[in-house]
């Protein structure tokens, strides 16, 4: 059984922080990662990709890869009350089509004013 | 922007009953995926179609499910006799894909099921 944990939080942190949000999956070669949030009643959106060991910064948002420790993570730098939601990690395994994500029970962040 | 869009948005229904939901999504879009998502969970994989074909079904989809995707545009998910353990929201997603290049995968707002 192909897995992807999460911490299911919650996580708290104050505005303007750095909120870390960590993800293991059980694949080795596996080779796509995805960062999704999603608010309370709303569909996931896409917020990071990443497809190669390293970081990935895109404005606030850095996803880590590290595949040798099957390791994923976002790090949300000076966080807002508006970044309160659920992340949602997802793994697309190797030998699967592309769009079969894999994902973990998410992580729900509160950033407290 | 016409994003995905899903129908019903919320279902009630009494246990074996039977339900359908639809996605319309994105046009120009030739993938379509179904997934659930349990009140905690992430969302599961259930099936996709590649255009009008069905590419591949999740063993989470009983005998009990069936979806198609007529002339390769909008999708149904039917439910026949259903279970209150069918009780999720229903997300469809929609995506364009070239040969071997990744492309965004976009939700649609999600379909809440509830079996009484």
């Amino acid at each position: 059984q192909k897995e992807v944990e999460q911490n299911s939080g919650p996580l708290s942190v104050p505005e303007g922080a750095i909120a870390s949000l960590n993800c293991t999956y059980s694949d080795r070669v596996s080779q796509s990662f995805f960062w999704y949030r999603q608010y309370s009643g709303k569909s996931p959106e896409l917020i990071m990709s990443i497809y190669s060991n390293g970081d990935k910064e895109d404005g606030r948002f850095t996803a880590q890869l590290n595949k040798a420790s099957q390791y994923v993570s976002l790090l949300i730098r000076d966080s807002q009350p508006s970044d309160s939601a659920t992340y949602l990690c997802a793994v697309i395994y190797s030998g699967t089509s592309y769009g079969k994500l894999t994902f973990g029970q998410g992580t729900i962040l509160t950033v407290h004013p | 922007d016409t994003g995905v869009s899903q129908d019903p948005r919320h279902k009630i229904t009494k246990r074996g009953q039977n339900v359908t939901f639809r996605c319309d999504p994105i046009s120009e879009h030739n993938r379509l995926y179904w997934y659930r998502q349990t009140l905690g969970q992430g969302p599961e994989f259930l099936t996709y179609f590649q255009n009008e074909a069905q590419l591949e079904k999740s063993r989470l989809l009983s005998d009990r499910f069936s979806a198609e995707r007529p002339k390769g545009s909008f999708s149904t998910l039917e439910i026949q006799r259903t279970e209150q353990g069918d009780s999720a929201m229903y997300l469809c997603a929609s995506s364009l894909v070239r040969g071997t290049t990744n492309e965004k995968l976009f939700f649609g707002s999600g379909t809440q099921l509830s079996v009484l």
